[in-house]
């Protein structure tokens, strides 16, 4: 089966400190892998995606994930948090077996910022 | 503006009282599917449509029907809502159904069924 592991459900950083928010999927195709996050009381919003073209993958408000096959892992980064990055995050694979959007989210991880 | 538009936002029922949960997207998107999220559980999809007419179950479909009568519109029902079906719930479009287009979200319908 098809998983997605979000490996920290709560994650808390101090404003202009790094970033990692920690994910692992399994899959037996070719995914596609997608961060979104959900501010409180808002709906999700997309912060990037891998589509197995570059590895290291750009987003919206300066984070970024890389795509490492060997270690099934698609981690989120960001090299400084602001106040307003906290949300909570979800990291979303669709497996490819099927051709078409069929997407399985992880259970989420809420990062915390503290001044 | 682009957007998903999901009525209501908060839904008070009492169970067994059927309801309606609308969703309308004005992106002339194919795809449109809707998901529960739960506490420690993320985002499960109950129903997806890949066009007009053409509706499928997700992975928790049980008590659940949808209808796409029109591209833009996509309700969710509940014929005999119980208490666990109480959820947030999020309705999602997508502008194909490929596997690596992106789902635009809905603000989401908080349901409580007492």
């Amino acid at each position: 089966a098809q998983s997605v592991t979000q490996l920290d459900s709560h994650v808390s950083v101090s404003e202009g400190t790094p970033v990692l928010l920690r994910c692992n999927y399994s899959s037996s195709y070719s995914p596609s892998l997608f961060w979104y996050v959900q501010h409180p009381n808002k709906g999700l919003q997309l912060l990037l995606k891998y589509t197995s073209a570059a590895t290291l993958v750009k987003g919206i408000n300066g984070f970024e994930a890389e795509f490492k096959k060997s270690e099934t892992s698609f981690h989120l980064t960001k090299p400084s948090a602001h106040m307003s990055d906290a949300a909570e995050y979800f990291c979303v694979v669709n497996p490819g077996n099927t051709g078409f959007q069929k997407l399985v989210f992880g259970t989420g991880t809420r990062l915390l910022v503290s001044p | 503006e682009a957007q998903v538009t999901q009525n209501p936002r908060y839904l008070i029922t009492v169970t067994g009282k059927k309801l309606t949960v609308t969703c309308s997207q004005n992106m002339n998107h194919e795809y449109m599917s809707w998901y529960r999220q739960d506490p420690g559980l993320g985002l499960r999809q109950i129903y997806y449509s890949m066009n007009v007419e053409v509706t499928d179950k997700g992975d928790v479909p049980e008590g659940y029907k949808v209808s796409r009568k029109e591209k833009r519109n996509f309700p969710l029902i509940l014929e005999s809502p119980s208490p666990n079906q109480t959820s947030l719930y999020f309705c999602a479009s997508s502008l194909r159904r490929g596997m690596n287009t992106e789902a635009f979200f809905g603000q989401g319908t908080r349901l409580t069924v007492v």
